[in-house]
C-alpha cells in the first residue's frame, strides 16, 4: 500500500485538460513543498516532470502544471496528445521517516 | 549531460544477496549538490524509494529494509552500488538508480533500470 494515495486511472480527448490528485497528509504533502510528479511510459524509467510542488525542469511543456492545497496535491496537464498517455507518480518528502514516499500512480489515456 | 546506468545480475536466488552498481557518467559522483538513490517497481506495481547515499559515504535506509540493505559508493569509479541480502520473491522488481537533488528530495535524472528476479 503506497503511503500517497491517487486515483488509479484518468481520461480525456485530446485537447483537454485533466487533473490528477495526490493526497497524503500533514507528515508529507502537507507540511512540505517537495512535492514532485513523475511520467512513466511503458518499460521505460520514469522522467521528472514538476518538482517543488509547481516547478517545471528545463524541457518539460508548461502544459504541465502541479499546485498543492493542504494535504492534496495536484497535476494538471492542459491540451493533452497523445504522447500524454502514461502512468503519473507524485512524490513527497516524508518528515517523519526523513524519506521519500511516492503514491500508487494514475494511467492517464488520451481517448 | 548526466547519464546513469544499472548493472548486476538478472536472477538471484532466494535467502542470497542481491547486488547492483550503478555508474554514472557525464558528471561527477562527487558533487556536493547531490545524493544518489535507489528506487524499485515491483512487476506491475507502483515505485518504491530504498534509501540513497551521499559522496561522503552518508546514507539513508527506509525503515521496512533497514536490516537487509546496504549501500555504498566508489568515488574513484563514480559508481555506488547497492546490497540486498536474504531476498525473497517480493523483492523481484525492477531496480532504478537515480540523482536525488540535496534539500529538494526530487529525483531529477534516473537510470533505465534493470530487472531482479528472485527465483530458484
Amino acid at each position: 500500500q503506497s503511503a500517497l494515495t491517487q486515483p488509479p486511472s484518468a481520461s480525456g480527448s485530446p485537447g483537454q485538460s485533466v487533473t490528477i490528485s495526490c493526497t497524503g497528509t500533514s507528515s508529507d504533502i502537507g507540511g512540505y513543498d517537495y512535492v514532485s510528479w513523475y511520467q512513466q511510459h511503458p518499460g521505460k524509467a520514469p522522467k521528472l516532470m514538476i518538482f517543488d510542488v509547481s516547478k517545471r525542469p528545463s524541457g518539460v511543456p508548461d502544459r504541465f502544471s502541479g499546485s498543492k492545497s493542504g494535504n492534496t496535491a495536484s497535476l494538471t496537464v492542459s491540451g493533452l496528445l497523445p504522447e500524454d498517455e502514461a502512468a503519473y507518480y507524485c512524490s513527497s518528502f516524508e518528515g517523519g521517516n526523513n524519506s521519500v514516499v511516492f503514491g500508487g500512480g494514475t494511467k492517464l489515456t488520451v481517448l | 549531460q548526466l547519464q546513469l546506468r544499472e548493472s548486476g545480475p538478472g536472477l538471484v536466488k532466494p535467502s542470497e544477496a542481491l547486488s547492483l552498481t550503478c555508474s554514472v557518467s557525464g558528471g561527477s559522483i562527487s558533487s556536493r549538490a547531490y545524493y544518489w538513490g535507489w528506487i524499485r517497481q515491483p512487476p506491475g506495481k507502483g515505485l518504491q524509494w530504498l534509501g540513497n547515499i551521499y559522496y561522503s559515504g552518508r546514507t539513508y535506509y527506509i525503515p521496512s529494509l533497514e536490516s537487509r540493505i546496504t549501500m555504498s559508493v566508489d568515488t574513484s569509479k563514480n559508481q555506488f552500488s547497492l546490497k540486498l541480502n536474504s531476498v525473497t520473491a517480493a523483492d523481484t522488481a525492477v531496480y532504478y538508480c537515480a540523482r536525488r537533488v540535496d534539500h529538494r528530495y526530487t529525483l531529477d535524472v534516473w537510470g533505465q533500470g534493470t530487472t531482479v528476479t528472485v527465483s530458484s
